[in-house]
């Protein structure tokens, strides 16, 4: 299996400008998970998705950022307008299942940089 | 504030050395994991421990839980270079809706 996959990898843009994140989980697993990380605040957890289904959203720091999941081996984070504080790298996390015994395997992610 | 807290945020070791991590949270948990990420990469899991056991081995890994104290501790026992990584600390809460919280990790080098 060639893991979770993130695209694209790096990504410059202005501020104002709409940002997509994309994300392929591993095939077979569940959960979905997006998480941000910098220096200053860690890694945050953003959303989770189970079976597609958004099951916590408690993260997504405010209505500029959504986050989708069409189908089980699709989803997307959208900035919309971008502001120089989202500036991070984004990881993308899928686990077999849902529940709480599980490994998260996370992809590559993909680092932000908002000017 | 964090639910997970490593202590300490960095360390410096020899190889061959043992390196040890802790890790310390506020509410119950359902389970407790440590991650590795190594510089521009994504984490990669090495172990998780349920609420009901208090210590578990892999490999060079050994990883106690203390429930009544809300803290675990990593050993990685004769460190080698390869072991230079970010060391992340992750619970798993009790709430229901399995959120993984992670910690601030620990910076660990081992020098050669």
């Amino acid at each position: 299996d060639a893991g979770v996959i993130q695209s694209p990898r790096h990504e410059v843009t202005e501020m104002g400008q709409e940002v997509t994140l994309r994300c392929k989980p591993i095939s077979g697993h569940n959960s979905l998970f997006w998480y941000r990380q910098t220096m200053m605040r860690g890694l945050e957890l953003l959303i989770y998705f189970n079976n597609n289904v958004p099951i916590d959203d408690s993260g997504m720091p405010e209505d500029r950022f959504s986050a989708k999941m069409p189908n089980a081996s699709f989803s997307t984070l959208k900035i919309q307008p971008s502001e120089p504080r989202d500036s991070a790298v984004y990881f993308c996390a899928s686990t077999l299942r849902g529940g709480a015994y599980n490994e998260q395997f996370f992809g590559p992610g993909t680092r932000l940089t908002v000017l | 504030s964090q639910q997970g807290e490593e202590d300490p945020q960095a360390l410096s070791i020899q190889e061959g050395e043992n390196a040890t991590m802790n890790c310390s949270y506020k509410t119950s948990i359902n389970n407790l994991q440590w991650y590795r990420q190594n510089s521009g990469r994504g984490l990669v899991h090495l172990i998780l421990i349920r609420s009901n056991e208090r210590e578990k081995h892999s490999g060079r890994l050994r990883v106690t839980l203390d429930t009544s104290k809300k803290s675990s501790s990593l050993l990685i026992t004769a460190s080698r270079a390869a072991d230079t990584a970010s060391y992340f600390c992750a619970t798993v809460l009790t709430s229901g809706t399995y959120k993984y919280i992670f910690g601030t990790g620990t910076r660990l080098k081992v020098l050669a």
